[in-house]
């Protein structure tokens, strides 16, 4: 089945850094990729999602690019905002559900 | 759209009490998953239905959970009798599933349990 491997935090930054978060996944055959964000008190968001190879996703100033080759779909952000700080999750998903990382915190600090 | 709506939004309740927990999909969704997450564990699918069918009930933690999904607008999650380790947050998740392929998940608030 599939599985996805992401960067494990907590992740702290200053307000305007470049952010990266580290996503790889396993899988048979070409799975859509997903980054879902998690702030405190809510349930999951979609944030972006990219659902075949060279695509790229973006949202709200997050990207993420579908690349088979490395089998990796990172999330990157030129420059943080308070507001950002959450947990973010990373998903592939090639069957009938979607298969998650164990999520990456992020604080952004003034 | 209202989205995925959960009841309760907080519950607390005494070991051995049942516990029930309700979701109502996005309408015109096909696929509805039950969620629970902790600190320790993290995100763990406990059973997901299609077309009101339950598929995977895998991950189910015990015959003390129980999933039903009597039409395509209504779901609970059923623990009887609840015990302290069941406390969590407990999320609902609906998609629409075509030709077996996983689109993306629309997720609840939540619901947060504590169990005494």
């Amino acid at each position: 089945g599939n599985s996805v491997t992401q960067m494990e935090g907590p992740v702290t930054l200053s307000e305007e850094a470049f952010l990266t978060i580290n996503c790889t996944y396993t899988a048979t055959g070409y799975p859509s990729l997903f980054w879902y964000v998690q702030y405190p008190g809510e349930g999951l968001q979609l944030l972006l999602k990219a659902t075949k190879a060279d695509d790229k996703g973006s949202n709200k100033g997050f990207e993420a690019t579908y690349r088979k080759e490395t089998t990796s779909f990172h999330l990157e952000k030129g420059s943080v905002q308070v507001s950002d700080s959450a947990v973010y999750f990373c998903g592939a998903g090639g069957s009938e559900k979607l298969v998650f990382g164990k999520g990456t915190k992020l604080t952004v600090n003034p | 759209d209202a989205g995925v709506i959960q009841s309760p939004r907080h519950e607390v309740t005494e070991m051995g009490q049942e516990v029930t927990l309700r979701c109502k999909p996005i309408s015109g969704h096909n696929s509805l998953f039950w969620y629970r997450q902790t600190m320790m564990r993290g995100l763990e699918l406990l059973i997901y239905f299609n077309n009101n069918v339950p598929i995977d009930d895998s991950g189910m933690p015990e015959d003390r959970f129980s999933a039903k999904m009597p039409n395509a607008s209504f779901s609970t999650l059923k623990i009887q009798p609840s015990e302290p380790r069941d406390s969590a947050v407990y999320f609902c998740a609906s998609s629409f599933l075509l030709f077996e392929r996983a689109y993306e998940q629309y997720f609840g608030p939540g619901t947060r349990l504590t169990v005494t």
